[in-house]
């Protein structure tokens, strides 16, 4: 079964504000916790990761939080836009030597201009 | 050349059909896989290819076939599916095996009549 999955299927936010999206993990074997945005009719793309050992990482404009004492990890959007609206899947892998990437269930991030 | 192109983009078939779904990347990337996505759900792994070889089949049925005839290619072959077959087929790669960003392409919307 999955052992990634996320609090809110629906998020909305006005343009500029800034946009925090939650998720739970149970496997506590992972390596990496990785964000990916699925656009519409789109692949999903890769946003950002953290390994294990760590707990905050900053990309542009995005931050992720990783909570190992509650198995919680979080996406940070700052300034959000409407093309950041899309579908967010967190995701975990095991350094196992190959990148198995185990999606969560998803939030839809709906930005309002 | 950052892409991963997959055609075709829609394919119909029958249960009884042969088809081949085909993926291309000229990244240089050594990690190839597929992915299958079913309407509002994450992606489910089902092959990974390192170094043009099979490592992962994640339980897969026979019905689908992958192959890898060289490092930027990927196909995967479809035999007697069954209508719950139908969803997107996400082909993806990444620079290497362990790497936990995996450039997707677009998909190929497959639906089982």
């Amino acid at each position: 079964g999955e052992s990634v999955g996320l609090h809110l299927p629906t998020l909305s936010v006005q343009e500029g504000d800034n946009s925090i999206i939650n998720c739970a993990y149970s496997n506590s074997a992972s390596d990496y916790f990785i964000w990916y945005k699925q656009e519409s009719g789109k692949g999903p793309q890769f946003i950002i990761d953290i390994r294990s050992n760590m707990d905050k990482r900053q990309g542009q404009r995005v931050t992720v939080l990783l909570n190992k004492t509650v198995k919680h990890l979080s996406l940070q959007i700052a300034a959000t836009q409407p093309g950041d609206s899309a579908v967010y899947f967190c995701a975990e892998s095991i350094d196992s030597g190959y990148s198995t990437l185990t999606f969560g269930k998803g939030t839809m991030l709906l930005v309002s201009p | 050349d950052t892409e991963v192109t997959q055609t075709p983009k829609h394919l119909v078939m029958g249960m009884t059909n042969k088809k081949s779904l085909k993926c291309e990347q000229h990244m240089g990337h050594r990690a190839m896989y597929w992915y299958k996505q079913k309407a509002k759900k994450p992606p489910e792994l089902m092959f990974v290819y390192s170094y043009e070889k099979l490592s992962i089949n994640e339980s897969v049925p026979s019905r689908f076939s992958p192959e890898c005839p060289n490092s930027s290619l990927l196909n995967l072959h479809l035999h007697a599916l069954q209508p719950e077959d139908s969803a997107l087929y996400l082909c993806a790669s990444s620079q290497d095996p362990g790497s936990t960003e995996a450039f997707f392409g677009q998909g190929t919307r497959l639906t089982v009549v």
